[in-house]
This record gives C-alpha cells, structure tokens and sequence, in this order.
C-alpha cells in the first residue's frame, strides 16, 4: 500500500554537526511538503515543492536550512550546521496537483541535537 | 492569514462513549478546506476526514463525522463508539486552494484524547 517514507526515524547529532533528512513521496505525487513540528510551535510548514520546483519556502531558516528534490522520488531537507534549537519532529508529506487537499504524511524524523 | 484554534488541550471519554473535539476558524475565504489529522504515540499523522467548504453535506467516515458550521467558522469533530485505539494527538487543519503558498495546511494546536477502558 503506497505511503509516504521517510529516513532516518531517528537521529542525534551534536551541535556544528550536518543533519539530512529524506523523503520517499508516494508515486505518482508530484507535490512534496516539509514540516517541522515542536511543543512550543506545533506544526508548522518549512517547505513546499511541485514537480521538483520550490514554492515556498518562507517558513525556513535560509542560513542553515536547505530543501531539494534532486528526482521525482526523493526530496532531501539539510540543516548545517545544526542548533540545539533544531531538536523536533520532521514530517514530509506529499499530494496530487489535482487533489491538493490532502496531503499524506510520513512517519516522520525525530532530530536530537546536543 | 488564516489561524486555527483547538481549545481543548486535553479530553478523556470512556471506551464505547461518544466525544465530540471542538475546532473553530478564522478565514476571509469563501472556498477552501478543512480536515482532521490523528497522531497516535507513533507520531504517524492520519487523515481522518476532510470537508470541502462549498458542501454543505456534512463529512462522515465510519464512526467519524464532523458537524461544519460554515457562517460560525466551526469544523467540530464526533466519535462514536470510542475504541481505546482512537487514543491519540487529534489536530484540526484548514487549507485554501490556489497556487504558491495557498497549498499549505494551518494546523491547530491540537486536542489529546485519551480513551479509557
């Protein structure tokens, strides 16, 4: 059954340290979103491709944050150097153009950074 | 901009028992989206139902349904016949449609459901 995947579940990292994340869409989605998701915050949008292009990005950090969709299946999201700050869940999810109100989540990256 | 207010932290229902998770809006907007998301411990986000706002039919989905009160900016959600693996993280969504940002999904801060045996 399709589902979005994503790598690693889990990752602790020291501060300084490069952090990347990644993203398997469903096949066939051709819209890919990032977000992160803190206590203090709750889920907020970083990031959004469509067809590999990127949309919006307003909701991420540009000094240390970076987001790419080198093909159609992954879509990558960066953080270097990392922050303790940075500590939080982060979820991909991806959609259809044609169908863009529902977006299918991962199951999300739980980022530590020391 | 769109904000999404769920304004009960926490909720508890007994196994069977109908709940009801209370969700309200504010928007401009005349067509658009709303949707509710579980997170159970797992942290996986689940769709659980959507609501076009253009539909005045109210959205149902097995023991899920939602009553929408398009002119109050309401989008509540009902369970029925609780089951103890509804205990999760339930969050409240609104989305426009339309190009660039519109995409996004504004979530609520979310309502913890505990179910109990």
């Amino acid at each position: 059954d399709a589902r979005v995947t994503q790598t690693p579940r889990h990752k602790v990292t020291e501060m300084g340290q490069e952090v990347t994340m990644r993203c398997q869409p469903i096949l066939g989605h051709n819209t890919v979103f990032w977000y992160r998701q803190t206590m203090m915050q709750g889920l907020e949008l970083l990031a959004y491709f469509r067809n590999r292009a990127p949309l919006d990005d307003s909701g991420m950090p540009k000094d240390r944050f970076s987001a790419e969709m080198p093909d159609a299946t992954l879509a990558t999201l960066k953080i270097q150097p990392s922050e303790p700050r940075d500590s939080a869940v982060y979820f991909c999810a991806s959609g259809l153009t044609a169908y863009t109100d529902t977006q299918y989540f991962g199951p999300g990256t739980r980022l530590t950074v020391l | 901009a769109q904000t999404v207010t769920q304004s009960q932290p926490e909720m508890s229902v007994q196994e069977a028992e109908t709940v009801t998770l209370s969700c309200t809006y504010d928007t401009s907007e005349n067509n658009y989206y709303l949707f509710w998301y579980k997170q159970p411990p797992s942290r996986q986000m689940i769709l659980v139902i959507r609501q076009e706002a253009y539909k005045q039919q109210n959205a149902t989905e097995n023991r899920f349904s939602v009553n929408f009160q398009k002119a109050a900016k309401s989008f509540s959600l009902k369970i029925s016949d609780s089951q103890l693996g509804d205990t999760a993280m339930y969050f409240c969504a609104f989305m426009k449609p339309g190009g660039g940002s519109n995409y996004k999904l504004t979530f609520g801060k979310g309502t913890l459901l505990t179910v109990n045996p």
